[in-house]
């Protein structure tokens, strides 16, 4: 079964430096979710888009930002990266039309590391 | 407002000897209750969830989960531990809809031979 994809899985960025890191839904889900985990950390809400537009606003930065595009794919761009920018960027995607039961469904994440 | 608690941040098992991973949570509404796994460095694997009905839940890898409502609590369980299951578990609970997990501080299993 597919499963949701991210790009790239590692990312290594200088302080002031932008970043985008990108996910792809699972085919027909419409909702897509941004957690941010630090290190030794539970995951953090950051964003989350429902048929393209934002559902929801956690705990993300002002110099962050998030779109969900027309085919679902939704990419963070992440701009005058910090060192406490350093985490692991997870991804999910869910069938929130499907009817409430909406499970998200966890991609491997990106692991940033900013130097 | 809505939150988890694992109250062990971590607990070490021998192989073989059962599991008990505790959680409690609040939330405003009915809540849908998830536990995933985490091995290091990768990504959350889903274990269970509730979401209504019998409130004995089964999941994957042989653990199940009660949703105690009395007590907000999901605490996660195995009757037979195996060294694979060492990783961190995190619960987490969610809302109806395009609504957002909010996870617990996380437990990590150490299994010892």
């Amino acid at each position: 079964a597919a499963g949701v994809i991210q790009s790239p899985r590692h990312l290594i960025k200088e302080k002031r430096e932008t970043a985008t890191l990108k996910c792809y839904p699972i085919p027909r889900h419409d909702t897509v979710y941004w957690y941010q985990q630090g290190p030794g950390q539970d995951p953090q809400f950051l964003i989350s888009f429902y048929e393209k537009m934002q559902s929801d606003k956690g705990s993300i930065p002002d110099r962050f930002s998030a779109q969900q595009f027309s085919d679902y794919h939704s990419e963070l761009n992440m701009s005058s990266l910090e060192l406490g920018d350093s985490a692991l960027y997870f991804c999910a995607s869910s069938w929130t039309s499907g009817g409430g039961r909406d499970e998200q469904f966890f991609g491997p994440g990106t692991r940033l590391t900013v130097l | 407002a809505q939150s988890v608690t694992q109250p062990d941040i971590h607990i070490t098992v021998s192989e073989g000897a059962s599991l008990e991973l505790r959680c409690n949570y609040s939330y405003g509404a009915t809540p849908y209750l998830f536990w995933y796994v985490q091995s290091p460095g990768q990504g959350l694997q889903l274990l269970l969830k509730y979401f209504s009905g019998d409130t004995l839940v089964q999941g994957i890898k042989g653990f199940e989960a009660e949703f105690k409502r009395s007590q907000s609590s999901f605490n996660l369980r195995k009757p037979s531990v195996h060294w694979s299951d060492a990783a961190e578990y995190f619960c987490a609970v969610g809302g109806t809809g395009a609504n957002n997990l909010f996870f617990g501080t996380g437990t990590r299993l150490t299994v010892i031979p």
